[in-house]
């Protein structure tokens, strides 16, 4: 069965970077586009950008040009997302989801606090 | 960017009856190649969203037939046949025609 399993809660400081993972299983990872989503506590899902794992081609949202960096490896079918300049308003879960469809990671709760 | 307006922003409704959400664009949803990216998306309390229909009307596998969704150009409803316990949480629609933005989400209860 298709999972994504993400890594665990981070804290960080402003200003800090911080780097989620999300590990796929039960499919081939190079067949899908991997998407990744955040939520901010009682807001709207926010779109961040996708990377095709066969490729490495990204595409990202403009609000995250430049802050934002998608990764993976193929050989352990793990997707990457890495935010920089972090600061109070990036405290959210955020989601790695294939083909933005059925199939979603956990979430990953990042906390940005002095 | 594209903005998705949901309403309402609050469903209470008793079980076993039918339930409707409404999810209007601020362009149309038409993409160059004549297909409607517009999404619609479960998420339950404490959970993941999951995606429930695809291009306006496809339902996503293993999705209840109780789920359907219509609509065309900038207007666009999810309606909900029959309302179980299950089908508590919150409800986004998604357009994917241009850069990709999520409406505001409905939040349904039980009443």
């Amino acid at each position: 069965q298709v999972q994504l399993v993400q890594s665990g809660a981070e804290v960080k400081k402003p200003g800090a970077s911080v780097k989620v993972s999300c590990k796929a299983s039960g499919y081939t990872f190079t067949d899908n586009y991997m998407h990744w989503v955040r939520q901010a506590p009682g807001q709207r899902p926010e779109w961040m950008g996708w990377i095709k794992p066969n490729s490495g081609d990204t595409n990202y949202a403009q609000k995250f040009q430049g802050r934002v960096t998608m990764t993976r490896d193929t050989s352990i079918s793990t997707a990457y997302m890495e935010l920089s300049e972090l600061t109070s308003d990036d405290t959210a879960v955020y989601y790695c989801a294939r083909d933005l469809g059925l199939y979603w990671g956990q979430g990953t709760l990042v906390t940005v606090s002095s | 960017d594209v903005v998705m307006t949901q309403s309402p922003l609050s469903l209470p409704v008793t079980l076993g009856q039918p339930a409707s959400i409404s999810c209007r664009s601020s362009q149309s949803l038409v993409y160059s190649d004549g297909k409607t990216y517009l999404n619609w998306f479960q998420q339950r309390p404490g959970q993941s969203p999951r995606r429930l229909i695809y291009e306006v009307s496809n339902r996503d596998s293993g999705v209840p037939d109780r789920f359907s969704g219509s609509g065309s150009g900038t207007d666009f409803t999810l309606k909900i046949s029959r309302v179980e316990a299950e089908d508590v949480g919150i409800y986004y629609c998604l357009q994917g025609t241009q850069t990709i933005t999520f409406g505001q989400g409905t939040r349904l209860e039980i009443k």
